[in-house]
């Protein structure tokens, strides 16, 4: 079975650009989530998505926004690239709430 | 602030001998934990979880425990082997207003020495 998968794997950007990342969930799950994860720290929560719907959002700026589809896949979107948005963006999915979130490998953001 | 912290940065184990990863939590709301190991390059991957109603459970090689009077959560690995070397996370999945986010402490670096 297939597991969680993002794209692109690796992308660089420059400040002030745009940026979407996707994620495709493991086939029955409901949950997406987006993570930030920077070098040498554990992942932060963005978002998460439950039907369609934003279920939560974390500590970041409005320059950060996500939708997710009706196939359950789900894009993040980062506006005005800094330099300190350069990180690994982890997806991870789950059947609903109260099971386990199982990651993707994540997208390599690079802001130059 | 409310967080999930770890207290050793970096452990290292002889092959063959047991591993503890310990972890602290503040939020004592939190009603399930759940144990990732991330190696380089890739994304956490789930290792077992355990809810608040519990205090012990155990898989394949590892087993975690709760004590929530402290609010201290562990992970046991049996006979150590080189591929667990990797970043251990604890998380904590809150409760709040029907979000499930998790929220990871820093992690531990377990090293096995062969």
């Amino acid at each position: 079975d297939a597991g969680v998968t993002q794209s692109p794997t690796h992308l660089i950007k420059t400040r002030g650009q745009q940026v979407t990342l996707r994620c495709s969930p493991i086939s029955g799950h409901k949950s997406v989530s987006w993570y930030q994860q920077v070098l040498g720290q554990g992942p932060q929560f963005i978002f998460q998505y439950y039907e369609k719907e934003e279920r939560g959002r974390g500590n970041f700026p409005d320059r950060f926004s996500a939708r997710q589809f009706p196939n359950y896949s789900s894009e993040l979107n980062v506006n005005a690239l800094l330099l300190g948005d350069s990180a690994l963006y982890l997806c991870a999915s789950s059947p609903s709430f109260n099971q386990p979130q199982h990651f993707g490998d994540g997208t390599r953001l690079s802001i130059l | 602030g409310e967080s999930v912290g770890l207290h050793l940065p970096t452990l290292s184990v002889q092959e063959g001998d047991n591993s503890i990863i310990n972890c602290a939590y503040s939020n004592s709301a939190s009603d399930y934990f759940i144990w990732y190991k991330q190696e380089s390059g890739k994304g956490p991957q789930f290792i077992i979880d355990i809810r608040s109603n519990m205090d012990k459970r155990q898989g394949q090689r590892v087993t975690v425990l709760l004590n929530k009077t402290v609010k201290h959560l562990s992970l046991q690995i049996a006979a150590t082997q080189p591929g667990d070397s990797a970043v251990y996370f604890c998380a904590e999945n809150r409760v709040d207003t029907g979000r499930r986010a998790l929220t990871f402490g820093s992690g531990t670096r377990l090293q096995v020495q062969p």
